[in-house]
């Protein structure tokens, strides 16, 4: 049963643009929520988190909403680059749980 | 420089054969996990470790096996009780609970 999910597996975007990818869950005992960017035959590489007494986190052109009641989070990618083309995996933890549950990925391609 | 290496980035086994991949990290986090990754799927646990000397079944478990007896070393074991082993599979390591997994380059195993 999977508890993360993301519902758009693409999303392709002009360069310049906002790109927004969206994720949902269904465990509401998670609380710390994480993004990760993969280019293919590497390994994740760690974007931004935020945890649960929060709504919103900034980093450079990355933001994530997180929306507890909905069960929902969004990251934002303002200005999109073509270097942003990659897979995007959104991921959940409970309080201290050291296992972290993944979606299934969405794919950004940005346009020159 | 600080990191998680996972070796070899290819391997190829015979059907029944046990291989065991390899993954150290010298970031001095206590906690290590393997992730695996299939084609249009999310990462899925498959065992993580705490601390040294102990280890927990992760999600897909079934046909592999682990030993930490060094905190910067975690090995997976594919056995040939893993019905379907040829998978991308992912190391990674944290500080602890509710922190950010860092993750090596990858193993993609294919069984012939």
């Amino acid at each position: 049963d999977q508890q993360v999910k993301q519902n758009s597996p693409s999303l392709s975007v002009q360069e310049g643009r906002i790109s927004i990818l969206n994720c949902d869950y269904t465990n509401s005992m998670f609380d710390y929520f994480l993004w990760y960017k993969k280019y293919p035959a590497e390994g994740p590489t760690f974007l931004i988190s935020i945890s649960s007494i929060k709504d919103k986190n900034e980093d450079g052109r990355f933001t994530v909403f997180l929306n507890k009641s909905a069960k929902h989070l969004s990251l934002h990618i303002v200005p999109s680059q073509p270097g942003d083309s990659a897979v995007y995996f959104c991921a959940a933890s409970q309080d201290n749980d050291y296992k972290l549950s993944f979606g299934a990925g969405t794919t950004v391609t940005v346009r020159a | 420089d600080g990191g998680i290496t996972q070796s070899p980035k290819y391997l190829f086994r015979k059907e029944g054969q046990n291989v065991t991949l390899s993954c150290e990290q010298n970031l001095n986090h206590d906690a290590m996990y393997w992730y695996r990754q299939d084609p249009g799927q999310g990462l899925r646990l498959i065992y993580y470790s705490q601390i040294v000397n102990d280890f927990q079944k992760g999600d897909i478990a079934e046909g592999y096996s682990v030993s930490r007896e060094k905190k910067e070393s975690f090995p997976l074991t594919v056995t040939s009780a893993q019905k379907n082993p040829t998978a991308f599979y992912l190391c990674a390591s944290s500080i602890g609970g509710s922190t950010e997994a860092f993750f090596g380059q990858g193993t993609r195993l294919t069984v012939v």
